[in-house]
């Protein structure tokens, strides 16, 4: 069982739709990231949220940290081709030096145009 | 500003063959670490490195090992690859920022133990 589960595993949607991810733990989290990958390359960094209760936008994209601290969201806005790609998202257990990040499972996410 | 790199991107080894990873970061970064990424597994930490001169295991550290080199180098080596290393090798380092720690990874070394 991993500490940090991720749903949807795979979505497939048309272009335009809306889409929302899900990053869930029991545990709680001084911190939590999203990154994107792309085939053949490494993650890249999105966002990081770090007050319970913290939304951040990024464009089209909207990031939610839950109140307690033990999930996050993401939401995506009318869905483009571009946004195609693995989304993992990635957390600091709470009193830890922050050494280490456990990774979700990840959610593989295809936009058709 | 490069980031970081790793080297080789590709790799096909026999059981029981050893290699080397390489990884460089030019941020200035204390802390280095290298992930594997396997079909349905996420990102699995197998050593870091929190600044120059330390090692420390992660998740899934056994048939590796590393050296950190220097401040912007830490290398992976695997002594006698087996056909359950065969994965895809991450190397990242981080950065404090906005009350968090960031990573910034490479872009792999896809790796085939035949």
């Amino acid at each position: 069982t991993q500490l940090l589960e991720q749903s949807p595993q795979f979505l497939s949607i048309q272009e335009g739709e809306n889409l929302t991810v899900y990053c869930n733990s029991s545990s709680v989290f001084s911190s939590l990231q999203w990154y994107r990958q792309e085939p053949g390359e490494g993650p890249v960094l999105l966002v990081t949220v770090v007050t319970g209760g913290e939304v951040k936008k990024l464009k089209r994209l909207t990031f939610q940290f839950g109140d307690a601290r033990k999930d996050s969201s993401l939401h995506i806005t009318a869905a483009q081709p571009g946004d195609t790609g693995l989304y993992l998202c990635a957390a600091s257990l709470q009193g830890d030096a922050g050494n280490m990040l456990t990774f979700g499972g990840g959610t593989r996410l295809m936009v058709k145009p | 500003n490069a980031g970081v790199t790793q080297t080789p991107k590709f790799q096909v080894l026999k059981t029981g063959q050893s290699m080397t990873l390489q990884c460089a970061q030019d941020m200035n970064h204390n802390s280095m670490y290298w992930y594997r990424q396997d079909p349905g597994m996420g990102l699995r930490l197998i050593y870091y490195s929190a600044s120059e001169g330390t090692t420390d295991k992660g998740e899934v550290p056994n048939g590796y090992n590393v050296s950190r080199l220097n401040k912007r180098e830490f290398s992976l080596r695997l002594e006698s690859a087996a056909p359950s290393q065969t994965s895809v090798y991450f190397c990242a380092s981080r950065r404090y920022s906005r009350r968090s720690y960031e990573q910034y990874f490479g872009p792999g070394t896809r790796l085939t133990v035949t």
